[in-house]
């Protein structure tokens, strides 16, 4: 099955900084979507992006499918960013089961 | 309009016993997959269902079921609990396969 990995695991910033998160791939996608957990649990869909560039407000995503990859920027961070994200991805075949990644720990500090 | 309703929020069964967790899609959703989230293992999938057929199972024992009904809504069941089951379920609706998925806020059972 495809394996994904994200990185860094854990990144710790001061309010106001920028990041950015990476997650690759082993296989072609047809579906990928970026998640960020809340402190209750539930995952807060951020972007649905096999391919190209989004952006939506502070945040923004770039998926480069033949390099299999994607990048999700966070700019002028704040303490409400701070959770885990989540790369998920499906491949083609209408077999293929949803993979995550194991996530990146964000902490934004005040 | 409403987002995927999962039911219920919190759950405490004892080992042995059985589980049925319910989760109401997006209107107009037809797929319905789950996953369960544990600090140790991460997110996985359980299964996904598409117009009350199972499309996809994961790599989970025979004592976790699920099934669709005709109005989508779906119901995951796990029997003879054991403490490792102690977990959050995640249930997720999409129109279909080229489409982003939704998360409901997770049932969080734990088994004692």
């Amino acid at each position: 099955g495809i394996q994904v990995e994200q990185s860094p695991p854990d990144l710790i910033l001061q309010e106001g900084a920028n990041s950015t998160l990476r997650c690759n791939f082993s296989d072609s996608v047809n579906n990928l979507q970026w998640f960020h957990q809340n402190p209750w649990g539930q995952l807060i869909n951020l972007f649905y992006i096999p391919s190209g560039t989004k952006q939506n407000g502070r945040l923004s995503a770039t998926t480069v499918a033949t390099e299999r990859y994607s990048l999700l920027y966070i700019s002028s961070s704040q303490t409400t960013d701070s959770g885990v994200y989540f790369c998920a991805v499906k491949g083609y075949s209408s077999a293929s089961k949803i993979i995550f990644g194991s996530g990146t720990r964000l902490s934004i500090r005040p | 309009k409403a987002g995927v309703t999962q039911t219920p929020r919190y759950l405490i069964k004892t080992r042995g016993q059985q589980v049925t967790l319910s989760c109401s899609p997006i209107s107009g959703h037809r797929s319905v997959s789950w996953y369960q989230q544990t600090p140790g293992q991460g997110l996985q999938f359980l299964f996904e269902y598409f117009s009350e057929t199972q499309r996809n199972k994961g790599n989970f024992p025979g004592r976790f079921s699920g099934r669709q009904f005709s109005n989508s809504r779906s119901e995951m069941n796990v029997s003879t609990l054991e403490l490792g089951d102690s977990a959050l379920y995640l249930c997720a609706s999409s129109p279909g396969q080229d489409y982003g998925y939704t998360f409901g806020s997770g049932t969080r059972l734990t088994v004692v």
